[in-house]
């Protein structure tokens, strides 16, 4: 069945270093890639996404690449702060829609001071 | 303007009892969803609605129904409750290919 895998499951650094998150998929045909953020106890908030007809996009100190051929997908964080420190789940749309969403299994990033 | 509203925000079962879990949104959205989250597994799909009127299952039906009551709430039940579905449960909803709106959640203890 479809599957998203995400690496790494923590992610420890330095206020200021920048951050990367690596997700794969297996459908070749998911067209969409959202990137959502959860602080402890909260809900999951969209931070950005892109599509399959994209291959980059950007805002601010966050941003989203994707590489279809290889089916893979990641987010970059730079000048990481402490506020940054939370969840970070990537998730892939499948069966060719967008009402239907794969989640990979996190990864928690703590930003040190 | 509330989003996505759950309720009840925490709820402690027995094993074998019944309950259900309510969404509403007031963003106008076709679609909404029921996930679960479990420590370690980010959130996997139960059931999804695409619009008023249809609903299809997602990863993990199994011990769950759905129904849209209308476009605004898509309600959540278990018939017969698991300590296996002891978890936080989020609703979310979309528009078209927009992205999806989380609730708050509701975390369900079964004993």
């Amino acid at each position: 069945g479809e599957n998203v895998e995400q690496h790494p499951s923590t992610l420890s650094v330095q206020e200021g270093d920048s951050a990367v998150i690596k997700c794969t998929y297996s459908d070749s045909a998911s067209n969409y890639f959202p990137w959502y953020k959860q602080e402890l106890g909260k809900r999951p908030q969209l931070i950005i996404d892109i599509r399959s007809n994209v291959g980059e996009k950007k805002d601010q100190r966050i941003a989203v690449t994707l590489n279809k051929t290889a089916k893979h997908f990641s987010l970059h964080i730079t000048e990481t702060q402490p506020e940054d420190s939370a969840v970070y789940f990537c998730a892939a749309s499948f069966s060719g829609g967008y009402n239907k969403l794969i989640f990979g299994a996190g990864t928690r990033l703590a930003v040190h001071p | 303007n509330a989003g996505v509203t759950q309720t009840p925000k925490f709820q402690v079962l027995k094993t074998g009892q019944s309950m259900t879990l309510q969404c509403a949104q007031d963003m106008n959205h076709n679609s909404m969803y029921w996930y679960r989250q479990d420590p370690g597994m980010g959130l996997r799909l139960i059931y999804y609605s695409a619009s008023e009127g249809t609903t299809d299952k997602g990863e993990v039906p199994n011990g769950y129904n759905v129904s849209r009551l209308n476009k605004r709430e898509f309600s959540l039940r278990l018939e017969s409750a698991a300590p296996s579905q002891t978890s936080v449960y989020f609703c979310a909803s979309s528009d078209g290919n927009q992205p999806q709106h989380f609730g708050d959640g509701t975390r369900l203890s079964i004993l």
